[in-house]
């Protein structure tokens, strides 16, 4: 069972709120993800690292930060939410090694009123 | 243009039928890995397979790598209902991209 976790799983929220989403891993994982997803639909790279302080942008990452200051936490950071940031944003982790397997967490889903 | 392209989108089919879905890309991979998502939970991972006409099976569930690495299939066999869900393919090109997904339902 894969030990990654993000809080909270639910959140709703109003127009222009500054927001964080939190994802954590116990494995030591040095690679680390989060992906936006509307129901049933593809996913979205957002943002990306290799390591402690290594930060990547994805393709839709112009809106929102995140930051790797320890291996094991990677929160997502909207400044000023809008409606359009409404979807399920999903955490996800894997070794830095070639096709390492990603470990998802439950994701946390956003709805901006 | 996507990287990974995924068919069909969407597969409606009944209990104990067959049915394959395909991944195709016009860039090489080094590997290419399945995953199978479930509504309201993240995508886990199926199968890694990393050698051109690579085979792998898992119960009843068959991958293949194309032989030149620029596509893979999954067939299963005799699907049942909790085969149902979101398949996808994802390559890992610096970051790890996946395809847009089929959405298979298996009816009873």
């Amino acid at each position: 069972e894969a030990d990654i976790y993000q809080t909270p799983r639910y959140l709703v929220i109003g127009t222009g709120k500054k927001i964080t989403l939190e994802c954590s891993q116990t494995m030591g994982h040095d690679k680390m993800y989060w992906y936006q997803q509307d129901p049933g639909m593809e996913l979205h790279l957002i943002h990306y690292s290799y390591g402690v302080n290594s930060t990547e942008k994805g393709d839709l990452s112009s809106e929102s930060t995140v930051s790797r200051i320890r291996t094991e936490h990677f929160p997502l950071t909207l400044e000023s939410a809008r409606p359009s940031h409404t979807s399920q944003y999903l955490c996800a982790s894997s070794e830095y090694i070639p096709a390492g397997e990603l470990f998802f967490g439950e994701g946390s889903r956003l709805t901006v009123l | 243009t996507q990287l990974l392209e995924q068919s069909p989108q969407f597969l409606s089919i009944q209990e104990g039928e067959n049915l394959t879905v395909y991944c195709n890309s016009s860039s090489v991979f080094s590997s290419l890995q399945w995953y199978r998502q479930e509504p309201g939970e993240g995508p886990v991972l199926l199968v890694t397979v990393v050698t051109g006409g690579e085979v792998k099976k898992l119960k009843r569930l068959t991958f293949q790598f194309g032989d030149a690495r620029k596509d893979s299939s999954l067939h299963i066999t005799a699907a049942q209902p909790g085969d149902t869900g979101l398949y996808l393919c994802a390559v890992n090109n610096n970051d790890m991209r996946f395809g847009a997904g089929t959405r298979l339902t298996v009816k009873p």
